[in-house]
């Protein structure tokens, strides 16, 4: 049981360059999130999705974008990456929110635009 | 929207202190409240947990309270340990729905031998 899995763990990109940040969980959780952390301002909810084919924005959604074709991936895909986004991003998922035992977060991936 | 409010940022204790992290939250319907340790270089994970019918729960040197009226919950640590050390995360959702939870801006605690 591998959990939530993110892929890569570190990548830099020049301004402008656009990439995708991969999230996989085998849990078949209902719920997946991407969060930011940046020092000093803990977790900010980029998108969320309830379900394969639903998602919604969270409170930083700018520059981002996802979607959810199936349960188990939810991608986040940068679009023309700026230094502003340089941060470490996390993927969580859970059976469904607040119900079970909370999220299970990846490992992250630190990404820097330069 | 819900808001979550944690103190203090930053907490340094000696080994075998205690530690007692608070947070308070804003939306009375809030019934579900997580407790997140995240150690460097690695994702949050839950640790404790804690809904709205019970006032208190522990598992070992960890407890979380919770006061429903104030509208505030609480993390304590006895007896400290140097692998303690990490940054604590609160959060407050509901159960059910499709409610995202809010989490607190975090505390790392520095537990020192």
């Amino acid at each position: 049981n591998a959990g939530v899995t993110q892929t890569p763990k570190f990548q830099v990109l020049k301004t402008g360059q656009s990439m995708t940040l991969q999230c996989a969980q085998d849990m078949n959780h209902e719920y997946m999130s991407w969060y930011r952390q940046d020092p000093g301002m803990g977790l900010r909810l980029i998108h969320y999705s309830v379900g394969a084919g639903i998602t919604d924005q969270g409170e930083v959604p700018n520059g981002y974008n996802v979607s959810r074709s199936t349960t188990e991936d939810f991608p986040l895909r940068l679009l023309s990456a700026a230094p502003s986004q340089t941060s470490v991003y996390f993927c969580a998922s859970s059976y469904r929110a607040g119900v079970s035992d909370g999220y299970t977060f990846g490992s992250g991936t630190r990404l820097t635009v330069v | 929207g819900e808001n979550v409010e944690q103190h203090p940022s930053t907490l340094s204790v000696q080994e075998g202190d205690s530690a007692v992290i608070k947070c308070t939250y804003s939306d009375s319907a809030s019934n579900y409240f997580p407790w997140y340790k995240q150690e460097l270089g690695k994702g949050p994970q839950l640790i404790i947990d804690i809904r709205s019918n019970v006032g208190e729960k522990k598992d070992q040197r960890i407890a979380v309270t919770l006061n429903k009226t104030a509208k505030h919950f609480s993390l304590h640590i006895t007896e400290t340990q140097p692998e303690d050390s990490a940054v604590y995360f609160c959060a407050a959702s509901r159960r059910g729905g499709s409610y995202i939870p809010t989490f607190g801006r975090g505390t790392s605690l520095i537990v020192h031998p």
